[in-house]
């Protein structure tokens, strides 16, 4: 089965402008999140999608960041102004469908998108 | 803070040796996951462990938790370079969050 697609892999942006960064998840699978991971810590999540719909959005910058999914395949998610701390790797993962109160399932993630904010 | 600990930070030892690294949480949880990520790459999923186990095999790792303790331990046997990557702990509670941990930071010495 083909993996969790993101691009682009690399992007190097001035602070102050905008950066967009898009994911396929893994076909059946409803469930699709945004991390972000800052060199030597691990992933915080930003979003998480079930299907179209946002489940967690709490740590979400939401004044410069946004984040959709279309159709519940796709997503991408866009920063607009960017700082200088948002300098990170951006992971897309997915998941199946996340039953309440079953816990979290196995996450398979994609190689990451790595933002460097000058 | 409800997230994972994992220690050590880092941990370098000599291939073929084992290497154990630890998960320390403070809240309850449904089950704890343990990924993998070499440098430059994304996570990839290695063991889950539900709260009514104890210990888990997958080829050369062992996985324990201890719900007492709040503890799990991860154990890679007869380690190989290719082991060399960051371990990370995740929690899972009983709603659709995953909470991280730092990681641990793993050298394989040839």
């Amino acid at each position: 089965e083909a993996g969790v697609a993101q691009s682009p892999r690399y992007k190097i942006i001035e602070k102050r402008q905008s950066v967009a960064f898009w994911c396929n998840p893994i076909s059946g699978h409803a469930t699709l999140y945004w991390y972000q991971q800052i060199l030597g810590q691990g992933p915080k999540l930003l979003i998480q999608f079930q299907n179209n719909g946002v489940v967690d959005d709490s740590q979400l910058p939401k004044d410069r960041f946004s984040a959709e999914r279309l159709k519940g395949v796709d997503s991408t998610l866009k920063i607009q102004p960017a700082k200088l701390e948002d300098s990170a790797v951006y992971l897309c993962a997915s998941s199946h469908f996340v039953l309440p109160y079953s816990g979290a399932n196995v996450l398979t993630f994609g190689a990451g998108s790595r933002l460097t904010v000058l | 803070s409800q997230q994972g600990e994992e220690d050590p930070q880092a941990l370098s030892i000599q291939e073929g040796e084992n290497a154990t690294m630890n998960c320390s949480y403070k809240t309850s949880i449904n089950n704890l996951q343990w990924y993998r990520q070499n440098s430059g790459r994304g996570l990839v999923h290695l063991i889950l462990i539900r709260s009514n186990e104890r210990e888990k095999h997958s080829g050369r790792l062992r996985v324990t938790l201890d719900t007492s303790k709040k503890s799990s331990s991860l154990l890679i046997t007869a380690s190989r370079a290719a082991d060399t990557a960051s371990y990370f702990c995740a929690l899972s509670r009983s709603n659709y969050q995953l909470i991280w941990g730092a990681g641990t930071k793993l050298i394989i010495k040839p």
